[in-house]
């Protein structure tokens, strides 16, 4: 159980371009979800929460209008990276929580997407 | 705010035990965790410890002190399918459950 799984796991897209990510919890209800991005060996960097329904808290220094975040159903959030620069370029993944009454420590993650920017 | 230091490398050999030990200045959270992440893929989830102590299970195990400030994960009888890198993360008080990450520490099982 408590599997997520992100699409696109590759793209490629050109600079001034859009490009959604999607993020699904396939067998539960995610109230809460978290993006972060990933430079080549390099750490996991919180981007921002989502929250069903509601709007995201992106993380200091993250551009809510470049990094538009929706998180319109239990089971999906996606990540859209607004007219995207070469230095977009990253593994984006996104992470889940069980509902209220799960290891509420234990976070979920997708496999990822990497997105290079031409 | 928080951070948390890590070895940026570690290198042992097939069944031996190595530590990856985790400072950290943190400004109050509720447990630390440790993840794993093989090269390109998701990291998942190994132990927590939300109370001072050790934590075991199986071949791995994490210790947290509170009041040094510091965690370990512990790997025994090291495989070589081991070799990945390692983060520690807190979830500070009343942020959501977001989690925030060391610097990971990339461990090298070498024949």
């Amino acid at each position: 159980g408590a599997v997520v799984s992100q699409h696109p796991s590759r793209v490629i897209c050109k600079s001034g371009t859009s490009v959604k990510i999607e993020c699904r919890s396939l067998d539960f209800q995610a109230t809460t979800m978290f993006w972060y991005r990933q430079f080549p060996k390099q750490s996991l960097m919180l981007m921002a929460t989502s929250n069903e329904g509601s709007k995201a808290t992106y993380e200091q220094g993250v551009e809510k209008d470049k990094f538009l975040i929706n998180h319109a159903s239990l089971t999906l959030s996606t990540l859209t990276v607004t007219s995207a620069h070469p230095e977009d370029s990253s593994f984006y993944i996104c992470s889940a929580r069980l509902p209220s009454g799960g290891a509420f420590y234990e976070q979920y993650f997708g496999p990822g997407t990497r997105l290079t920017v031409t | 705010g928080q951070s948390l230091e890590q070895p940026s490398e570690v290198t042992a050999v097939e069944g031996a035990i190595v530590q990856i030990n985790c400072t950290y200045q943190t400004s109050g959270f509720y447990g630390l965790s440790w993840y794993q992440q093989h090269d390109g893929g998701a990291p998942t989830f190994l132990s927590y410890n939300g109370l001072d102590g050790l934590e075991e299970t199986g071949r791995f195990s994490s210790f947290l002190s509170r009041s040094d400030s510091y965690g370990y994960l512990l790997l025994q009888e090291l495989q070589m399918k081991d070799s990945a890198s390692y983060f520690c993360a807190v979830d500070p008080y009343n942020q959501g459950g977001k989690l925030i990450f060391g610097q990971g520490t990339e461990l090298s099982v070498k024949p």
